[in-house]
This record gives C-alpha cells, sequence and structure tokens, in this order.
C-alpha cells in the first residue's frame, strides 16, 4: 500500500515570496491534516479536512497560509507571502474515517522542508 | 486543553541494552489514545505504537512496548536490545476520542544508540 506523498521534498525561498506544497493521502483516507513542525518542537495542527470540507483550521495564519482540498483527495498548502519564520517542515498526515478500525491512526508522509531566506 | 511533556530532551545508550523514555499528560478525559511516534534524520514521522486508554493491558510492538499508567497520566516508552536504527526523535501524542481530533505532541525525546 502507498503512503502519504508530499512534495517538493525541499524548497529555499525568499521572505515576501509565495509557495505550494502538495499532498496525496493514502488511498481511502478521508480525513486529511497540515502540520507545522518548527525546528525542536513537536508538530503543530495547521488544519485538518474531513473529505473536501475543513473541519479545524484554528491555528492556521489565514493572512498569509491557505488550503484546499477541493476534490476531498489530494491537497495544497500555500503560504503568501513567506515569513522568516515559516521555515520548517511541512507534514502531511491522513487517517482513515472516525469510527472505524484504525480510524485514530494518522499515517505522515516525508514532510516538506522549507527554508525560508 | 490537553499537554504532553517529555522530560528528557536528549538519552543515549549502548547497542544491545534496553532504555526507557518518559511521557506525561494532562486531560480530563476517560477515553483517548496515546502514541510515540519516531522521526529519523529524514524527517518522516513513523508510528511506534499505540496505547487505548479503555484498555489496561499495556501495548507491545516487537522490541516496543509502554507503561501505561492511566491514574499518573504516564506512558512511558521501552525499547529492548536497542539497535543503531533506533537512533532518532521520539514524540509522545495524545488523541481524544471523540472523531477526529488533532494530535497534541510532545517537545520530543532524541535519542542516540551508541555503538
Amino acid at each position: 500500500e502507498a503512503g502519504v506523498a508530499q512534495s517538493p521534498r525541499y524548497k529555499i525561498i525568499e521572505k515576501r515570496q509565495s509557495v505550494a506544497f502538495w499532498c496525496n493521502p493514502i488511498s481511502g483516507h478521508a480525513t486529511l491534516y497540515w502540520y507545522q513542525q518548527i525546528l525542536g518542537q513537536g508538530p503543530k495542527l495547521l488544519i485538518q479536512f474531513q473529505n473536501n470540507g475543513v473541519v479545524d483550521d484554528s491555528q492556521l495564519p489565514k493572512d498569509r497560509f491557505s488550503a484546499e482540498r477541493l476534490k476531498g483527495v489530494d491537497s495544497t498548502l500555500k503560504i503568501q507571502p513567506a515569513k522568516l519564520e515559516d521555515s520548517a517542515v511541512y507534514l502531511c498526515a491522513s487517517s482513515l474515517p472516525s469510527g472505524t478500525e484504525d480510524g485514530e491512526t494518522q499515517y505522515f508522509g516525508p514532510g516538506t522542508r522549507l527554508l525560508v531566506l | 486543553a490537553q499537554t504532553v511533556t517529555q522530560s528528557q530532551p536528549e538519552m543515549s545508550v549502548q547497542e544491545a541494552e534496553t532504555v526507557t523514555l518518559s511521557c506525561t499528560y494532562d486531560t480530563s478525559e476517560s477515553n483517548y489514545y496515546l502514541f510515540w511516534y519516531k522521526q529519523p534524520p529524514s524527517r518522516q514521522m513513523i508510528l511506534v505504537i499505540r496505547q487505548e486508554a479503555y484498555k489496561q493491558q499495556n501495548a507491545t510492538e516487537n522490541r516496543f512496548s509502554v507503561n501505561f499508567q492511566k491514574a499518573a497520566k504516564s506512558f512511558s516508552l521501552k525499547i529492548s536490545d536497542s539497535q543503531l536504527g533506533d537512533t532518532a526523535m521520539y514524540f509522545c501524542a495524545y488523541l481524544l476520542d471523540f472523531g477526529n481530533e488533532k494530535l497534541t505532541f510532545g517537545t520530543g525525546t532524541r535519542l542516540t544508540i551508541i555503538p
């Protein structure tokens, strides 16, 4: 079974530029998560989708970050304009629908490492 | 709000020895899940083991086992016969059992296995 796919793996941009990350979850996983992991910290949830609807985006800096999951499968996270403090690893995770066996376990992709100069 | 605390920023142990990583959490809920994730230098978060709070029996996965003390809100990870490939950051995480809630992570423990 293929895991969660993310691209690109690395990105270097200058501040005030824009950047987009892509995630394709495990087949059949209805729930998709984007996490931000700053160096030396645990991941922090940015946004959670259930199919193509947003469940939780309370910690997403909406003035510069946006995310979509239009067809309920893959997702894009965008930052515009980027700031120095956005340098981090962006992790995508997916899980089966809540209430199903193993529905509480989130499976992570390899992450995208972003460096803002 | 739930919090997860990992009080050991770094640990090291000789290859083939046993090591225990500590985790405590704070919650007023009774039904939840606890996880240990491993993050090697590649930065991919890999599930090591999980525990359902309603289960009294401690979870075990090969060389990995947990000591789950619900009353004390403690969830430690024991790695037996440690191997060089176990070198990684280890994160403890909490998930409330109420729909697809967000994972709350600790700050991690950097484990180094010494040859």
